[in-house]
């Protein structure tokens, strides 16, 4: 069993609808990050929070907004996605920004955008 | 942009062979992890090597790290069907502490091991 937890499993969503992907660890770990991972490919950053402030987006469209409430939870708000959106979302933490120490997955959330 | 190439991009063995995955760069790192990626799940975290050189073993699994920490190999003994799956090598890199643990990822290779 993974310590980080991604609710929900799968979301299937229309192009207009507002939803949430939720994240939570309570390992203590400092630093949340987002990926999005196509079918057989690597996961492709998208954000970094590091001690509750958001420290790095990589370009992300602003139809997917950050949030991290507090150190142990991190959302990822959805708004307005393309079919191309669909993937699966991981959440990953990581005990602080030591480059070395391992991130921890969850398993992610199988999105679909219709 | 830090690049890591992974091979093969697939492979398709069976029960009982031996097989090795390789990650090279022409970049200097400072850590490389290999991580396995089963189908529903993320990545979990294999192996971190650290020092150029280094070997580490994990049962029928063993990681090398070049001495320039440039390159990083899986060598995979007697495969099984339960190793099947997504393996991923990732290098870390320090930026002046600044990179906020910014790793690389390779392209990935699947495994199939049949039975």
């Amino acid at each position: 069993d993974t310590e980080v937890t991604q609710t929900p499993k799968h979301l299937v969503m229309g192009m207009t609808n507002k939803k949430s992907l939720k994240c939570e660890q309570h390992m203590g770990h400092r630093a949340m990050y987002w990926y999005k991972q196509k079918a057989k490919k690597p996961p492709e950053l998208m954000f970094v929070y590091s001690y509750e402030k958001l420290s790095i987006n990589e370009s992300v469209p602003s139809r997917f907004s950050p949030e991290c409430p507090n150190s142990s939870l991190l959302n990822l708000h959805l708004h307005a996605l393309q079919p191309e959106d669909s993937a699966l979302y991981l959440c990953a933490s990581r005990r602080n920004r030591d480059h070395n120490s391992p991130l921890h997955f969850g398993n992610g959330t199988r999105l679909t955008v219709t | 942009t830090q690049l890591l190439e992974q091979s093969p991009q697939f492979l398709s063995i069976q029960e009982g062979e031996n097989l090795t995955v390789y990650c090279n760069s022409s970049s200097v790192f400072s850590s490389l992890q290999w991580y396995r990626q089963e189908p529903g799940e993320g990545p979990v975290l294999l192996v971190t090597v650290v020092t150029g050189g280094e070997v580490k073993k994990l049962k029928r699994l063993t990681f090398q790290f070049g001495d320039a920490r440039k390159d990083s190999s899986l060598h995979i003994t007697a495969a099984q069907p339960g190793d099947t799956g997504l393996y991923l090598c990732a290098g870390a890199k320090n930026a002046g502490g600044t990179s906020y643990g910014k790793l690389t990822f390779g392209q990935g290779t699947i495994l199939t091991v049949h039975p």
